[in-house]
């Protein structure tokens, strides 16, 4: 199965703050990957999908972008209700779904 | 509007099953590969199995190949989970998700219930 790793672990940030989180595979998966966001208590929410696209409904101030092995989520200025857990998952053809171990954003 | 609920968690004895449901609404359920996802208490997501609309294109986590069985009843807008010979370790929220975009049989999850919990102890 294909790796995601993704950095940090934890970030701490203020309201304002642009923000950036890492995701890294360990073998190409061109664009094949999604962002989710999860506050807890509740599922995961889609953010992003194929790397770049955001999904409807989702605040322009996300944005993802990178290919290949190396991808990030950015955004531009934290809003109090983006505190939480962000995963990546990536959906490489004929490979299993597997997810990155989470990037907690916490209130600085 | 696109709903999806489960039912089914509770505790269980090591060695025991449970057969968990996530019942549709608000789109063409046949249309749609689903999903199951678990997340351990304090972890990570975990992909555990998907299935095509028409109940072909069967794929299981490592973790759970043998054990669990996914099926679906497109009459009943239903995705079920049958979980045999449970362990410790499969102790969980376990999340039902629609599938938006597939490819190579892998895909992306667009919505999810709000989940139901598993939880495997003696």
């Amino acid at each position: 199965d294909i790796q995601m790793t993704q950095s940090p672990s934890t970030l701490s940030a203020s309201v304002g703050d642009r923000v950036t989180v890492t995701c890294r595979a360990n073998q190409s998966i061109s664009s094949w990957l999604a962002w989710y966001q999860q506050i807890p208590g509740k599922p995961p929410k889609l953010l992003i999908f194929k790397a770049s696209n955001l999904e409807s409904g989702v605040p322009s101030r996300f944005s993802g972008s990178g290919s290949g092995t190396e991808f990030t989520l950015t955004i531009s200025s934290l809003q109090p209700d983006d505190f939480a857990t962000y995963y990546c998952q990536q959906y490489s053809p004929y490979s299993r779904r597997t997810f990155g171990q989470g990037t907690k954003v916490e209130i600085k | 509007e696109v709903q999806l609920l489960e039912s089914g968690g509770g505790l269980v004895q090591p060695g025991g099953s449970l057969r968990l449901s996530c019942a549709a609404s608000g789109f063409t359920f046949s249309s749609y590969t689903m999903s199951w996802v678990r997340q351990a208490p304090g972890k990570g997501l975990e992909w555990v199995s998907g299935l095509g609309g028409s109940g072909g294109n069967i794929h299981y986590a490592d973790s759970v190949k043998g054990r669990f069985a996914i099926s679906r009843d497109n009459s009943k807008n239903t995705l079920y989970l049958q979980m045999n010979s449970l362990r410790v370790e499969d102790t969980a929220d376990y999340y039902c998700a629609r599938d938006r975009y597939c490819s190579g049989g892998s895909c992306f999850m667009d919505y999810w219930g709000q989940g139901t919990v598993v939880a495997v102890s003696s």
